[in-house]
């Protein structure tokens, strides 16, 4: 059974303070891992990891994925109150669609 | 484009009533996922569509729960009879697994459901 652990369960923080997230899996036949941001709504998407070492970035936010220790971090520098939501990450198998299973999330406070 | 559109957004019944929750996929996409999110499970997969055929309903908790996928553009998730365990926010997402797959999954806003 594919298994997700986020960490840590929830932070809080100040404008302007950088945050690390952890995300770390267990898969019978991985193919990517994504990540998702998720206000009071749906989760929205944030980034998608297939290849060790390559960092992906989008403004202040950063992802980057090991295969080999079969882990993701997700990073925001200069966090803003806007930063403030619960942050999910989940791994995709090959030969299971699209079928995510996602970790219990990472809840962010940013306080101004 | 319209995003994946959710019905009814917020619904509040007794034990024992019948609920069914729809939804309308984005236009072209292929898959159709149910996830249900409580805070005590998280975001849970409970059944996964794809060509309109169900490929994986292990997430589906018990017999009083059933989804149907009759068409491209159309499916319900029914919950019958309803308890108060089942209250949740129920997601209903597309996607497209064909050529060039992202594999990124695509949420409508999601059916507040609160079991009296």
């Amino acid at each position: 059974e594919d298994k997700v652990v986020q960490s840590p369960l929830s932070l809080v923080v100040h404008e302007g303070d950088t945050v690390t997230l952890n995300c770390s899996y267990e898969v019978t036949n991985f193919r990517s891992l994504l990540w998702y941001k998720q206000e009071k709504k749906a989760p929205t998407f944030l980034f998608m990891l297939t290849s060790s070492g390559i960092e992906k970035k989008s403004g202040r936010l950063s992802s980057i994925l090991d295969k080999k220790e079969l882990f993701s971090i997700l990073n925001i520098t200069a966090t803003q109150t806007g930063d403030s939501a619960v942050y999910l990450c989940a791994p995709l198998n090959k030969g299971a669609g699209n079928m995510l299973t996602f970790g219990g999330g990472t809840r962010l406070m940013v306080k101004p | 484009d319209a995003g994946v559109i959710q019905s009814p957004r917020h619904e509040v019944t007794e034990m024992g009533q019948e609920v069914t929750l729809r939804c309308k996929p984005i236009s072209g996409h292929n898959s159709l996922f149910w996830y249900r999110q409580t805070m005590m499970r998280g975001l849970e997969l409970l059944i996964y569509f794809n060509n309109n055929v169900p490929i994986d309903d292990s997430g589906m908790p018990e017999d009083r729960f059933s989804a149907k996928m009759p068409n491209a553009s159309f499916s319900t998730l029914k919950i019958q009879p309803s308890e108060p365990r089942d209250s949740a926010v129920y997601f209903c997402a597309s996607s497209w697994t064909g050529a060039k797959n992202t594999g990124e999954l695509f949420f409508g806003e999601g059916s507040r459901l609160t079991v009296l």
